[in-house]
């Protein structure tokens, strides 16, 4: 049963095209992450919601934003698109409270080409 | 600054041989060590988990320790198969607020050979 899905698995844009990465998921978790994982490289944390509280990291180009319109989904907005922003990105969730063992459950990310 | 760092980059086997996997973390507040495998364009999947309480933990083939004292875990493989080839991920989880950040490492790169 798929628990975190993440549409479309490819997604081909052109250079300066807004695009829109979407995220959903059926675990009911508080926190939902975005990361963006490039070639050979470990995924990097661009932002996370806490319920609808906004967590971004000090790193993170404005270009990149979320939206999270309610518990299940989250979207990944990049608003100008750069041939340095083709990478695949990673949705991931979680339960979220003071638990130790509070774990991240990744989608299959989406593969971003910028032309 | 929080690091995790995992040795060898990449690394090939023959089928059936087992191999292990280092990992050596500086992370603090330590909340969590996970060993994650990643199939090439495929998000992440958690093999194991482990505590600062815990020093061993199994998953089928998957074996990891942990040393606390001396910031260091190990993945161990055993009787490898050729779907073993991935990337093998060693996330140190930090305590932050209400969540755990994640401290990933660079990733060892598995391959299983006929």
């Amino acid at each position: 049963d798929a628990m975190v899905i993440q549409n479309p698995r490819y997604q081909v844009t052109q250079f300066g095209k807004p695009v829109t990465l979407s995220c959903s998921q059926t675990l009911n978790h508080n926190v939902m992450y975005w990361y963006q994982q490039k070639s050979s490289q470990a995924p990097k944390l661009l932002f996370h919601y806490y319920d609808k509280d906004f967590n971004n990291e000090a790193d993170t180009p404005d270009n990149f934003q979320s939206r999270r319109p309610n518990t299940s989904f989250c979207f990944l907005d990049i608003r100008s698109p750069g041939l340095g922003d083709a990478a695949m990105y990673l949705c991931a969730t979680s339960p979220g409270g003071t638990t130790r063992t509070d774990t991240q459950y990744f989608g299959p990310g989406t593969r971003l080409t910028v032309l | 600054k929080n690091q995790v760092e995992q040795s060898p980059q990449s690394l090939i086997i023959l089928e059936g041989k087992n191999c292990t996997l280092q990992c050596n973390y500086t992370v603090s507040p330590f909340s969590n060590l996970r060993w994650y495998k990643q199939d090439t364009g495929r998000g992440p999947v958690s093999l194991t988990i482990m505590t600062f309480s815990e020093n061993t933990k199994s998953n089928g083939r998957y074996t990891a320790t942990l040393d606390a004292d001396t910031k260091q875990s190990s993945l161990h493989i055993t009787a490898s198969q050729l779907s073993d080839s991935a990337s093998y991920i060693c996330v140190v989880s930090a305590r932050s607020g209400g969540y755990n950040k994640l401290i990933f490492g660079a990733g060892t790169r598995l391959a299983v050979h006929p």
